[in-house]
């Protein structure tokens, strides 16, 4: 199985920041890494899907990259509504998994 | 617009089985470009995949090694819908369960509502 660590896994950060989450994997995954936002009493949403495409709709502050076994989320211009808890998630082999999370907190 | 709509009881006695159900909309069961899932979410475990079923000339699933031996997963293509069931439920099986489309057999872009289930007597 293949293990995602995240770091850091709490940070609280002020609007118009840029904020970097990164999440390490056990093993190279190529670039099947996608990340997710959760919001509370949310289900996750899709942001990035193959470590650097952006998904429809969502906002162009949002990027991502990497690839093999190191990855990044950044978040250009924080904005208030961007506090959440960040996820990465691998498909490169079953089972799936998740990191542990980033929760975002906003100042 | 693709939906998923849960349904299910919140409430599940221990060693009894968990079932929920999915209902899709705006897509297919029986799509061969999607796979559809069940993950699981609670404090001590985090997000963890629990399994899913898809189809592509015949129906498959795939289930996570730590629940495999108690899953099933079913698609039901007259009601376009797929459900879960857990059997022999204990308290540590408590949490919210989710159903996602797994588009492309990569990502997942369309969850459901959540549903969370507690094993409780």
């Amino acid at each position: 199985e293949i293990v995602l660590t995240q770091s850091p896994d709490f940070q609280s950060v002020t609007p118009k920041e840029k904020v970097t989450i990164t999440c390490r994997a056990s093993q190279s995954t190529g670039s099947n890494l996608h990340w997710y936002q959760q919001k509370p009493d949310q289900s996750p949403k899709l942001l990035i899907k193959y470590a650097s495409q952006s998904f429809s709709g969502v906002p162009s502050r949002f990027s991502g990259s990497g690839s093999g076994t190191d990855f990044t989320l950044t978040i250009n211009g924080l904005e208030a509504e961007d506090a959440a808890t960040y996820y990465c998630r691998q498909s490169s082999s079953l089972p799936y998994t998740f990191g542990q999370g980033t929760k975002l907190e906003i100042k | 617009q693709v939906q998923l709509q849960q349904s299910g009881p919140g409430l599940v006695k221990p060693s009894e089985t968990l079932s929920l159900t999915c209902a899709i909309s705006g897509d297919s069961v029986s799509s061969n470009s999607a796979a559809w899932n069940w993950i699981r979410q609670s404090p001590s475990r985090g997000l963890e995949w629990l399994g899913r079923t898809y189809y592509t000339s015949k129906w498959h699933t795939d289930f996570a090694v730590s629940v495999k031996s108690r899953i099933s997963i079913n698609p039901d293509t007259s009601k376009n819908q797929f459900s879960l069931q857990l059997n022999s439920v204990t308290p540590e099986d408590t949490a919210v369960y989710y159903c996602a489309r797994e588009k492309e057999y990569n990502w997942f872009d369309r969850w459901g509502q959540g549903t969370l289930v507690t094993v409780s007597s």
